[in-house]
């Protein structure tokens, strides 16, 4: 059974950076399918922010393209989201899950954006 | 970019009665491979986003049959045929035809028991 946790700051600072890490169990992420993460601010919908492929190949929300940055490390079976120069409008629920088919979703990290 | 309309966004109803949420795009979703990639999603409360269907019309393992999808081109439909408790929750329609660059959500369904 495929699983991913999310791990990460439940805290940052406004202009800081968020980072958070993924780590996938049950399956190999250089076996294939691109990765990603999506968000949802407090009692709203859903916002894909990007993925990313074993090989480093990257896509993002043209919304948020000019902060976030996704990695992948395959040694370690797990990928990652950076988010630059967050304000409070960036507090949301973080998920990681197995994109294109999104059929596996990690549980969810509440990041709080707030000095 | 491609926007996925659902409606209603708030859908009380009755235990044991049926269940209809529409969900429109503003494009086209039949892939160049003769596929629609049309996803239903739900979220029950304080839980993360689960898939449903896939593809239009195809449900995902252990999901109940009263879960039906429909639909074709920018027009899709989730039915619920008898709701139950367990069904309150969001749903959210998503398309992955156009990709890249994104996969777009609707903007969710409320679904509540009068």
């Amino acid at each position: 059974q495929v699983q991913l946790q999310e791990s990460g700051p439940g805290l940052v600072k406004p202009s800081e950076t968020l980072s958070l890490t993924c780590a996938v169990s049950g399956y190999s992420i250089s076996s294939g399918y691109y990765w990603g993460w999506i968000r949802q601010p407090p009692g709203k919908g859903l916002e894909w922010i990007g993925s990313i492929y074993h090989s480093g190949s990257t896509y993002y929300n043209p919304s948020l393209k000019s902060r976030v940055t996704i990695s992948v490390d395959t040694s370690k079976n797990q990928f990652s989201l950076k988010l630059s120069s967050v304000t409070a409008a960036d507090t949301a629920v973080y998920y990681c899950a197995r994109v294109q088919d999104f059929d596996y979703w990690g549980q969810g990290t509440l990041v709080t954006v707030s000095s | 970019d491609v926007v996925m309309t659902q409606s209603p966004l708030s859908l009380p109803v009755t235990l044991g009665q049926p269940a209809s949420i529409s969900c429109r795009s503003s494009q086209s979703l039949v892939y160049s491979d003769g596929n629609t990639y049309l996803n239903w999603f739900q979220q029950r409360p304080g839980q993360s986003p689960r898939r449903l269907i896939y593809k239009v019309s195809n449900r995902d393992s252990g999901v109940p049959d009263r879960f039906s999808g429909s639909g074709s081109g920018t027009d899709f439909t989730l039915k619920i045929s008898r709701v139950e408790a367990e069904d309150v929750g969001v749903y959210y329609c998503m398309q992955g035809t156009h990709w890249p660059p994104s996969w777009t959500f609707g903007q969710g369904t409320k679904v509540e028991i009068k």
